[in-house]
């Protein structure tokens, strides 16, 4: 089974810092998701990943599958980006295995203006 | 418009007393799943299902049961529910290896 780590567990910044969150995983996967939840509590996918980088607006994620890491930068950060965010793989790297996600515990980022 | 749909939102019920929560999707997806979060032990996968009459366990079946009749819908049914399922649950879906949109939440309380 894969274990997930995400740290910081909290973290607070000042409007237009430079945030990363980082996620390490002890099994190599397919796919890293990367999930936003706000204090309403809902959920939405930020990233999946399964090498490199990708970019939406302010929001990047990178992975290294060598080392079975990954990180989520936010540029510029905003109150608005106050949210935990969570970090998921799959089981394992194929099949319906691939379908068998563990979360990290979050990481609960308060940017304050 | 693209969504999960839960039903109900909050519910308050006490032990012994079957209920179903509902989730519904309206994008045609093939991969629906329901997760539990709780304080301290984040996410966890209950059960999936990777289509019609496909299902299966995810880390914390015990105590749950799914069906998958319909593409559209995954039902969680709790028989017997009991205070330690107590939680916030979550349905999702997606097509095949891509990313997954959540539903908006179940709140359940067990007394």
């Amino acid at each position: 089974k894969n274990e997930v780590e995400q740290s910081p567990q909290n973290l607070t910044a000042q409007e237009g810092e430079f945030i990363t969150i980082n996620c390490s995983y002890s099994v190599g996967i397919s796919a890293l998701h990367w999930l936003q939840q706000h204090p309403g509590g809902g959920i939405v996918s930020l990233f999946m990943l399964s090498s490199g980088k990708k970019k939406h607006g302010r929001l990047i994620a990178t992975i290294n599958i060598q080392e079975k890491h990954s990180s989520l930068h936010i540029t510029a950060s905003h109150p608005r980006d106050s949210a935990v965010y969570i970090c998921a793989v799959p089981g394992d790297y194929s099949g319906a295995g691939s379908y068998q996600l563990t979360f990290g515990k979050g990481t609960k980022l308060s940017v304050i203006p | 418009e693209a969504q999960v749909t839960q039903n109900p939102r909050y519910l308050i019920t006490v032990t012994g007393k079957k209920l179903t929560v509902t989730c519904s999707q309206n994008m045609n997806h093939e991969y629906m799943s329901w997760y539990r979060q709780d304080p301290g032990l984040g996410l966890r996968q209950i059960y999936y299902s990777m289509n019609v009459e496909v299902t299966d366990k995810g880390d914390v079946p015990e105590g749950y049961k799914v069906s998958r009749k319909e593409k559209r819908n995954f039902p969680l049914i709790l028989e017997s529910p009991s205070p330690n399922q107590t939680s916030l649950y979550f349905c999702a879906s997606s097509p095949p290896g891509l990313e997954q949109y959540f539903g908006p939440g179940t709140r359940l309380t067990v007394t």
